[in-house]
């Protein structure tokens, strides 16, 4: 069975830039997730969706920030205009239920700079 | 959300067990303790979880004293493959969110 796979692996951009990172979770997997990890910090908590809809936004930075997860299934995190501090590692992750204990299964991430 | 502190950083040897200990002093009553272990460009993947005692699966073992406020992840036999960053949550039964602090990185040396 396929991983949580990730799009693209790089991107390079200038400030003010638009970048559409992907997500494809595990087939089957209600809950998707997005989380990232800027220049010398930990990993952080940005949204959550079950299915297609939003059901925790608390971690996104600003409103440059859009995420969209259309049809419930692939999901992408829209960042416009790019700034540089948005510059890190953006990871996808996925479960079959929203429990604490349920496992959440990672893809590689996408590292993003910002120049 | 339980603060962890864990080692920064911890050396072993080939065919060595490796034991990383978090502290989790005000740990809830709810609160789970889990394990995920990060290889380099890759994202993290869930190892162990428990609640007390003691937990043990294929990859590593899970120990947990009765207060719950200090759990030790033992990884046996450790090999070069086995080089990574490894992370202590704690929280909540219902609380989706992760929350990952800086780990512990474990090198592995032949």
């Amino acid at each position: 069975e396929a991983g949580v796979t990730q799009f693209p692996s790089h991107s390079v951009i200038e400030k003010g830039q638009t970048v559409t990172l992907r997500c494809d979770p595990i087939s089957g997997h209600d809950n998707l997730y997005w989380y990232r990890r800027v220049m010398g910090k930990e990993i952080k908590f940005l949204l959550h969706f079950v299915k297609e809809s939003k059901q925790d936004e608390s971690g996104m930075p600003n409103n440059r920030f859009l995420a969209e997860r259309t049809g419930g299934t692939y999901s992408t995190l829209k960042v416009q205009p790019a700034e540089l501090e948005d510059s890190g590692v953006y990871f996808c992750a996925s479960s079959q239920g929203t429990s604490g204990r349920n496992e959440q299964f990672f893809g590689p991430g996408t590292r993003l700079t910002v120049l | 959300l339980a603060k962890t502190t864990q080692p920064i950083s911890m050396d072993s040897y080939e065919g060595q067990e490796v034991n990383i200990t978090c502290s989790h002093n005000n740990i809830a009553t709810n609160d789970y303790i889990t394990w995920y272990q990060q290889f380099p460009s890759q994202g993290p993947r869930f190892i162990i979880q428990g609640y007390k005692t003691k937990v043990t699966n294929e990859v590593a073992s899970l120990f947990i004293p009765a207060d719950r406020k200090s759990s030790t992840l033992s990884l046996p036999r450790v090999s070069l493959s086995d080089t990574a960053v490894y992370y202590c949550l704690v929280g909540d039964i219902g609380d989706y969110k992760l929350s990952f602090g800086a780990g512990t990185t474990v090198t592995v040396r032949a």
